[in-house]
């Protein structure tokens, strides 16, 4: 079975500043993708990134990137330039290979400060 | 395009009533999945359609709870009846199926939610 530990319930940041969120996971599959959504206040899940488990190099996409360690078994998210409109919940999920189900974390509430 | 659909955005209904949710996927998706979030808990796997086939309902609660996915493209989620603990909200997600399982960035998509409320 998969297993998604996100341990920070709550992170603050101010603006302009980068912020790490952390996810940890567990999986026996050899093969999967780790993804990051972003949930606003408004209630939509929102892709943000994505990082297979056979990538070589580390996801970004604009201000987001992925800190993969897979040794570590870890997929840390990594904002820079932090702005207002990111604060929101932040949920790390695990797929597996063959059909697509997600397997999500607790979700970690972020507040970004003026 | 479109993205994912649902229909209601919010509804409030009592217990013991019934209540069906509709998603519609992103056209040409034949992968659907529903989630749901409990209140202060973490978003849980439903169920999944490929077309109108279940694929894996292993996350359905209980029988008060029944999806259906006629002709493989819109999908109904149906509860029935509604207790206080079914309150949260229910995401719908679509995907591409490449008959070969998933493979690279292939995105799963999310729909806004529906939010139900269990009064």
């Amino acid at each position: 079975a998969q297993k998604i530990t996100q341990t920070q319930p709550g992170m603050f940041v101010q603006e302009k500043e980068a912020v790490t969120l952390d996810c940890t996971y567990d999986t026996s599959d050899q093969s999967y993708g780790l993804f990051w959504y972003k949930q606003p206040s408004s209630g939509e899940m929102i892709f943000l990134i994505y990082q297979g488990s056979y990538d070589e190099q580390n996801a970004t996409e604009g201000r987001y990137s992925l800190n993969f360690q897979k040794a570590r078994k870890s997929a840390n998210l990594v904002i820079s330039a932090s702005q207002l409109g990111d604060s929101a919940m932040y949920f790390c999920a695990m797929r597996e290979v063959i059909y697509g189900k997600l397997t999500f974390g607790q979700g970690t509430i972020l507040t970004v400060h003026p | 395009e479109a993205g994912v659909t649902q229909f209601p955005s919010h509804s409030v209904i009592e217990k013991g009533q019934t209540v069906t949710l509709r998603c519609d996927p992103i056209s040409g998706h034949d992968n659907l999945y529903w989630y749901r979030r409990v209140m202060g808990k973490e978003i849980k796997f439903l169920l999944h359609f490929v077309k109108e086939s279940k694929q894996d309902e292993s996350g359905m609660p209980n029988n008060r709870f029944l999806a259906e996915r006629t002709g493989g493209t819109y999908s109904t989620l149906k509860v029935q009846p509604a207790e206080l603990e079914d309150s949260g909200v229910y995401f719908c997600a679509s995907s591409h199926w490449t008959g070969q399982g998933l493979v690279g960035g292939n995105t799963i998509y999310f729909g806004e939610g529906s939010w139900l409320t269990v009064v």
